[in-house]
């Protein structure tokens, strides 16, 4: 079974810090990848989607992917508390998701 | 705006009882999953469709059927409700991948569904 693992958190940091999130998946012939945020309570919704390698930057979100070493990860910059969620993370079409990290960001 | 809509946001059964799960997308997304969500489980998928009349099993679909009559209306059956089917239950679709992010999925509200 294809599987997609992240560590479950919860991730706790200071407002303005920068939170680090990761994912390993097991596929080696994942090719499209996807970061979800969901709000308590509320469905995912997409933050980004990366399918090269190395980094893509979308404002304060930075999604880093390592086809080689199965690795993707989400950095949050200058983190605020309006980001504090569940971060998901999806390999491929078919969309096997992450367990999801908890992030607080405390003011 | 993609519109996913699902058809109660909370339903309460009994045991035994056939649930059925409306899911509507008006985007015209050939791709359309019925995902649920436990905690510290994350979502699971529970069946896929590519295509109105295809179904695929998903990771979990012991207990639960399919039916994609049109393209738009993806059903999730449960043909005898059980107390461990109590969960929070998201539809999704998508168009297929095209490797510029069209694969990306858009959620409905979710149905919170407790079996008793």
């Amino acid at each position: 079974q294809k599987e997609v693992e992240q560590n479950s958190g919860p991730l706790s940091v200071p407002e303005g810090a920068i939170a680090s999130l990761n994912c390993t998946y097991s596929d080696r012939g994942s090719q499209s990848f996807f970061w979800y945020r969901q709000y308590s309570g509320k469905s995912p919704e997409l933050i980004m989607f990366i399918y090269s390698n190395g980094d893509k930057e979308d404002g304060r979100f930075t999604a880093q992917l390592n086809k080689a070493s199965q690795y993707v990860s989400l950095l949050i910059r200058d983190s605020q508390p309006s980001d504090s969620a569940t971060y998901l993370c999806a390999v491929n079409g078919d969309m096997r998701f992450g367990a999801g990290t908890r992030l607080t960001v405390k003011p | 705006d993609v519109k996913v809509t699902q058809s109660s946001r909370y339903l309460v059964k009994r045991t035994g009882e056939k649930v059925f799960l409306e899911c509507v997308q008006d985007m015209d997304h050939e791709n359309m999953f019925w995902y649920r969500q436990d905690p510290g489980l994350g979502l699971r998928l529970i069946y896929f469709s590519y295509d109105v009349k295809m179904k695929e099993k998903g990771d979990i679909p012991e207990g639960y059927s399919v039916s994609r009559e049109k393209k738009e209306r993806f059903s999730l059956i449960l043909e005898s409700a059980s107390t461990n089917q109590t969960s929070m239950y998201l539809c999704a679709s998508s168009y297929p991948s095209g490797g510029d992010g069209t694969d990306t999925q858009y959620f409905g509200p979710g149905t919170r569904l407790t079996v008793l």
